[in-house]
């Protein structure tokens, strides 16, 4: 029973160009939602995050939106840059005392030159 | 840099055996999570530890265990290890672990071959 689903394993874009990737969950009972960038052989980096009382929060070039209703996230990277090429996973927070992230099965990203 | 720390990088061993993996937490983190990953499945919740003490617990079988110590550092015990552990393992610490800070901070991982 997948909670988080990232249906995209992969996406490309042109360097300059909007990024979006794509994440739906099936519960609702989450205080937090994130965005993790992984390069190779390094540890998840948290990149972004939203409140579910939000349904926006940018930070520089990378903004996430949250639709409770359609259960969908989504993080836009504009401009994208070579460098953000990487594996994204977006996260869940359960709620209660224990802050356990539940994570997607991420999507690599590729920004070509 | 995070400012979590994971000792080794790389453990190679047989099967049937019994491994360590270390975890020293950011300054003032009081929580430490356990992640692994593998092929197969992702990134998977394994234990949360509290200023010393269990807060929950994921998928993590039996025969893997965990403790956090007095000086927060936190260890991952895995035994009778098999194939199917070789995975990379994560740690990762936040500020509390109940309401509060939401973002939790990665080590680099441990990498664990098991032949």
């Amino acid at each position: 029973d997948q909670q988080v689903k990232q249906n995209s394993p992969s996406l490309s874009v042109q360097e300059g160009r909007i990024s979006i990737l794509n994440c739906d969950y099936t519960n609702s009972m989450f205080d937090y939602f994130l965005w993790y960038k992984k390069y190779p052989a390094e540890g998840p980096t948290f990149l972004i995050s939203i409140s579910s009382i939000k349904d926006k929060n940018e930070d520089g070039r990378f903004t996430v939106f949250l639709n409770k209703s359609a259960k969908h996230l989504s993080l836009h990277i504009v401009p994208s840059q070579p460098g953000d090429s990487a594996v994204y996973f977006c996260a869940v927070l359960s709620s209660g005392s224990a802050r356990q992230l539940t994570f997607g099965s991420g999507t690599q990203l590729t920004v070509l030159p | 840099d995070s400012g979590v720390t994971q000792t080794p990088k790389h453990l190679i061993t047989a099967t049937g055996q019994r491994v360590t993996l270390r975890c020293s937490p950011r300054s003032g983190d009081l929580s430490v999570y356990w992640y692994q990953q593998s092929l197969d499945q992702g990134l998977q919740f394994l234990i949360q530890y509290y200023n010393g003490e269990e807060r929950a617990k994921g998928n993590i079988l039996e025969r893997f265990s965990a403790q956090q110590f007095p000086d927060l550092h936190s260890e991952l015990n895995l035994s009778s290890l098999e194939l199917g552990d070789s995975a990379l393992y994560f740690c990762a610490s936040s500020v509390m672990g109940g309401t509060g800070s939401h973002e939790q901070y990665f080590g680099p991982g441990t990498r664990l071959t098991v032949t």
